[in-house]
């Protein structure tokens, strides 16, 4: 079975400066897809960035970007010019390759909150 | 993406009642999944909806306690049964919207408590 871990339960980071959230993963797979969800106090689970395990250049998606490294098994995200929206819980999450149309589930990490402060 | 909205949004129910779920996409999707967030947890899968056929139930969720259905593609619903206080949770409802795609985006959730 996969397990997910994220190790920083809380994050502060001032506004306009730049915080790493890490994952790490387990898995005895070679392909599957990552992903880091944002879920505001609004409890609505919002996709960043998802990542191909296959894929060699890291991910990104504006300011969001991420370290992904196979060997090490270890999916980190990093937030750039932190804005106060950016305040919310972050959860990586892992998925293995599907090998059926009908699809994987997803296997959460245990969320790292993150604090913007203006 | 897909535009996913469950009801109701939060509710208030007493031990031993039941609540169902609904959960309705703007259009057509593959699969449906249900998911419970525990307060101060991470997500945990419920189950998988198919349409057409018996949902999958993942170790720890029996269909008896959270029976599931699909009747088609853009809808589905979760029952909690026989509620007890520690079924208060967020219950998240997500979707695949493509075949052979790996992308899940999720509903608003409910929130359920009960006393």
């Amino acid at each position: 079975a996969q397990t997910v871990t994220q190790s920083q339960p809380e994050m502060s980071v001032q506004e306009a400066e730049t915080v790493t959230l890490s994952c790490t993963y387990d898995t005895s797979e070679n392909n599957y897809y990552l992903f880091w969800y944002k879920q505001p106090p609004s409890r609505q689970m919002i996709l960043v960035i998802r990542q191909e395990a296959y894929k060699q250049q890291n991910a990104t998606e504006n300011r969001f970007s991420v370290n992904f490294q196979k060997a090490a098994k270890s999916f980190s995200l990093k937030i750039s010019d932190s804005q106060l929206g950016d305040t919310a819980m972050y959860f990586c999450a892992f998925m293995g390759f599907m090998i059926k149309a009908a699809g994987n589930k997803l296997t959460f990490g245990g969320g790292t909150r993150v604090l913007v402060k203006p | 993406s897909a535009v996913i909205s469950q009801k109701p949004s939060r509710d208030i129910c007493q031990r031993g009642t039941s609540l169902t779920i609904q959960c309705q996409v703007d259009s057509q999707v593959t699969m449906m999944f249900w998911y419970r967030q525990q307060p101060g947890q991470s997500l945990t899968l419920i189950a998988t909806a198919n349409q057409g056929s018996e949902a999958t139930y993942e170790s720890g969720f029996v269909i008896d306690k959270f029976p599931i259905s699909r009747p088609n593609l853009t809808f589905s619903t979760l029952t909690v049964s026989n509620m007890s206080p520690e079924d208060s949770s967020i219950y998240l409802c997500s979707v695949q919207p493509r075949q052979w795609t790996y992308e899940q985006y999720f509903g608003p959730g409910t929130r359920l408590t009960v006393t």
